[in-house]
């Protein structure tokens, strides 16, 4: 199975700070990588999908980057509803496999 | 509007299974793959399997390959996830999620159910 590494595994930032998660692969994924939003108690959100393509809807200060085994999510100006845990997911192959999260607090 | 329905939280004991349902609406029930998905708590979500709507074998992460069977009724919309020979640590929320591209499993997990929490305990 293709391990999903995620980090940093929380964070706290201020309203307005740009913020940056990562995830590596530890194979070559291509660009299919998904990002997530989950906030308590409810099923996660897509919000990224084939690495960069914002789901519609999504706000637009939420990015992604990368291909390979290397990718970045951001969120450009952080908002006190962006307070979620974020997953990233592989699907690339068979079984997918998400990463460990990254719970964003407010500073 | 696409909607996940699933059936209520289960208190199991360990060895027993557990059948859940997932009754879906809003969109052609056929043309989209199914997904099980679940998340124990405080961990990263886990794939179970997938379903065709369409018929044909399911397919299971392999670590569950010999306890979960999941089935669908296509007259109701809705797909169902039994698991047997559970063990404390499949307590969990257990989510069904519909795939996000039509005709081909993607494994984008796009609309989700609202969860069901399994709980296995002596």
């Amino acid at each position: 199975d293709i391990q999903m590494t995620q980090s940093p595994s929380s964070l706290s930032a201020s309203v307005g700070d740009r913020v940056t998660i990562t995830c590596q692969a530890s194979l070559d994924i291509g660009n299919s990588l998904i990002w997530y939003q989950q906030k308590p108690g409810k099923a996660p959100k897509l919000l990224i999908y084939d690495a960069s393509t914002l789901e519609a809807g999504v706000p637009s200060h939420f990015s992604g980057s990368g291909s390979g085994t290397k990718f970045t999510f951001t969120i450009s100006s952080l908002q006190a509803e962006d307070i979620a845990t974020y997953y990233c997911q592989q699907y690339d192959s068979v079984p997918p496999t998400f990463g460990g999260g990254t719970k964003v607090e407010i500073k | 509007q696409v909607n996940l329905v699933q059936s209520g939280a289960e208190l199991r004991k360990p060895g027993a299974s557990v059948k859940i349902s997932c009754k879906t609406s809003g969109f052609a029930f056929s043309n989209f793959y199914m997904h099980w998905v679940r998340q124990a708590p405080g961990q990263g979500p886990e794939w179970i399997g997938i379903i065709n709507p369409n018929g044909g074998s399911p397919s299971f992460a392999q670590r569950f390959q010999d306890r979960v069977t999941m089935t669908r009724d296509t007259s109701t919309a809705t797909v169902y996830m039994e698991m047997s020979s559970l063990r404390s640590d499949d307590t969990a929320v257990y989510y069904c999620a519909r795939d996000r591209l039509a005709g081909i499993p993607a494994e984008n997990f796009h609309h989700w159910g609202q969860g069901t929490l399994v709980t296995v305990s002596s």
